[in-house]
């Protein structure tokens, strides 16, 4: 099946300051979505992009489908934007289903 | 417009019991898949309901079966229940668009102790 490797795994940062998550998947995808999880573990959707670029207030998206990665940008960030972050794929031919990476554990310290 | 809905929120069993999750598509939605969370992993794929049929399944055991409803609810259920099914039950909707899935939304989740 599909592989999906995020990094780092771990993240703190002071508040203000600017990150880039990436997630990497080892074959072309229909589907990619950047969720975050909040402590109660919600899964809020943050970007639903199989290819090329999003933003949406202080965080924006980008997916090279060719080359099989995508990256996450949080700028200023708040100590709000803490939780894990889970790059998810979906590929027909593996199934329709969501293949999640292990997240990228973001802990943003005012 | 409400979003994907789940009960209960919280549930203890004992091993051996069996439960029984729930799920309520988001309006416009017509698939539903679940998702089982272990403490500090990813959500791990468990099955997918499509027109009241199961239309994909992951690596799990047949103690784990579901229904989907013509008002395209479902339920998750589990027998048998081991320790090691203790974990956060998540359910996802979407709509189908006859190749793969548009965009998921996830509900709030289940959270089962077996105790």
């Amino acid at each position: 099946g599909i592989q999906v490797e995020q990094s780092p795994p771990d993240l703190i940062l002071q508040e203000g300051a600017n990150s880039t998550l990436r997630c990497n998947f080892s074959d072309s995808v229909n589907n990619l979505q950047w969720f975050h999880q909040n402590p109660w573990g919600q899964l809020i959707n943050l970007f639903y992009i199989p290819s090329g670029t999003k933003q949406n207030g202080r965080l924006s998206a980008t997916t090279v489908a060719t080359e099989r990665y995508s990256l996450l940008y949080i700028s200023s960030s708040q100590t709000t934007d803490s939780g894990v972050y889970f790059c998810a794929v979906e590929r027909q031919e593996y199934g329709n289903k969501l293949v999640f990476g292990a997240g990228t554990i973001l802990r943003v310290k005012s | 417009d409400a979003g994907v809905t789940q009960s209960p929120t919280h549930l203890i069993k004992t091993r051996g019991q069996q439960v029984t999750l729930r799920c309520s598509p988001k309006s416009g939605h017509d698939t539903v898949s679940w998702y089982q969370q272990a403490l500090g992993q990813g959500p791990q794929f468990i099955f997918q309901y499509y027109e009241e049929e199961e239309r994909q399944r992951g690596n799990f055991p047949d103690r784990f079966s579901g229904h989907q409803f013509p008002n395209y609810s479902s339920e998750l259920n589990v027998n048998a229940l081991l320790l090691g099914d203790s974990a956060l039950y998540l359910c996802a909707s979407s709509r189908w668009t006859g190749d793969y899935s548009y965009e998921q939304y996830f509900g709030p989740g289940t959270r089962l102790t077996v105790t």
